[in-house]
């Protein structure tokens, strides 16, 4: 596709209960960026891959939440046992190089605990 | 560490004055900085970056390594620019935003 992809937009779920985000980056980007956004906390980092490297998870709240990247791609982004906190949206990012100056972003998934 | 700082979570302005976004960072090394804004019900999008050293839609922002600032500005603001506007650093890790100021122009 022409830019970074999110799926599912909108997502309701019930408190406990795990969820799955995904998140198709631009075709050759080999960085790629999951953060969370949420009213009055801005932009907040969850985690970083690039390439084959190992990934940056310093971001995670905590252990409930993981993300793999497969084949270089595809990303999906795993919330276990949500909680009502976990209620924001998430973005996605991808970029050429880690160092790239730009980070195209993907227009969110909305993730609303209840 | 890498911290941005936007003291502002809300600024408002009339059509034609100028506008001042305020970011302020904190890292020991060479930064890059950069601002992205998120328009009503669109994507985030970067606007600008320090090493460009460019204007973009009348905003340019200088990197003044002294006082560790990157403030945005634009000496006409117009009713378009209404956004929320985030301040971002890169260091030796990936992008650090900060909170964000959401600008309203109001006519």
């Amino acid at each position: 596709g022409a830019g970074v992809s999110q799926s599912p937009s909108n997502k309701v779920t019930e408190k406990g209960k795990d969820v799955e985000l995904r998140c198709d980056p631009i075709s050759g980007h080999t960085a790629l960026y999951w953060y969370r956004q949420s009213l009055g906390q801005g932009l907040e980092f969850l985690i970083y891959f690039q390439g084959n490297s190992a990934p940056d998870k310093s971001g995670l709240p905590s252990d409930r939440f993981s993300a793999e990247r497969t084949g270089g791609s595809v990303s999906t982004l795993t919330i276990q046992r949500t909680q009502q906190e976990d209620s924001a949206v998430y973005l996605c990012a991808s970029s050429f190089l880690w160092d790239d100056t730009e980070a195209f972003f993907g227009q969110g998934t909305r993730l609303t605990v209840v | 560490a890498q911290r941005v700082t936007q003291p502002e979570k809300l600024l408002s302005v009339f059509k034609g004055a100028p506008v001042e976004l305020k970011c302020n960072y904190s890292y020991s090394g060479s930064p890059e900085l950069f601002w992205y804004v998120q328009y009503s019900r669109q994507r985030l999008q970067l606007l600008l970056r320090h090493i460009s050293r460019e204007s973009i839609k009348g905003f340019t922002a200088d990197l003044n390594k002294g006082e560790t600032s990157f403030h945005l500005k634009k000496p006409f603001a117009q009713e378009e620019d209404s956004a929320m506007y985030y301040c971002a650093l890169r260091g030796n890790t990936p992008l650090v935003f900060g909170k964000g100021t959401r600008l309203s122009v109001i006519a």
